[in-house]
């Protein structure tokens, strides 16, 4: 298994430049997660999905879409990027959470720096 | 707002010591809480979980947890070169949505 793959893996956009960042798992995860981590700081969470066709805003969603076509795949769209979305981007997946969130298996990010 | 504290260090331990690293969280409502390690350019990974109050312990790594002062801890037995990273606690609130991870404690092993 690939588990969670991500693309691309460094981008440099311009200001007002919009992108796609590629997210794809193999393990059959209903939860799939975007967080992004600026430096010296924790993650926080962008959007979230439950499973195709159901997504849901996170802490910090402004400035950023996604959509859930397939179990596999969770793209995050940026419109307009902004020097403010300077920041490394992880995508995460997880098994169906009963009692207790399952564990997080995360892809290797995106580094995105806009100028 | 849901709130982790973490001290951000860097904590520096000798190889071999034991290293301490400690969290507190402001969701009384967290019933499980994971500990992730991130190498420096490296995407996170789960080390430890524990839901239950006490100890809980997996090779060199004992995680505890005490609900009713909200705080959780990980030791790290036998300190190696390899342990030093970035240690992110994350409370699980609870629901679908994502971990609340804190900033994460930077830990240096010293040879």
């Amino acid at each position: 298994n690939a588990g969670v793959t991500q693309t691309p893996k460094f981008r440099i956009l311009k200001i007002g430049q919009s992108m796609t960042l590629q997210c794809a798992q193999d393990m059959n995860h209903n939860y799939m997660y975007w967080y992004r981590q600026d430096p010296g700081m924790g993650l926080k969470l962008i959007y979230y999905s439950v499973g195709a066709g159901i997504t849901d805003k996170g802490e910090v969603p402004n400035g950023y879409n996604v959509s859930r076509s397939t179990t596999e795949d969770f793209p995050l769209r940026l419109e307009l990027a902004a020097p403010s979305q300077t920041s490394v981007y992880f995508c995460a997946s997880s098994a169906i959470a009963e009692k207790r969130k399952e564990t997080q298996y995360f892809g290797p990010g995106t580094r995105l720096l806009v100028l | 707002q849901k709130e982790v504290e973490q001290n951000s260090g860097p904590l520096s331990v000798p190889e071999g010591a034991i290293a301490s690293l400690n969290c507190t969280y402001s969701d009384r409502g967290s019933q499980s809480f994971f500990w992730y390690r991130q190498y420096s350019g490296k995407s996170p990974e789960l080390i430890m979980f524990i839901y239950s109050n006490g100890d809980k312990e997996d090779g060199r790594f004992t995680a505890q947890l005490n609900k009713a002062s909200q705080y959780v801890s990980l030791l790290i037995r036998d300190s190696q070169p390899s342990d030093s990273a970035t240690y992110l606690c994350a409370p699980d609130g609870g629901g679908a949505d994502g971990l609340t991870f804190g900033k994460g404690t930077h830990l240096i092993i010293q040879p």
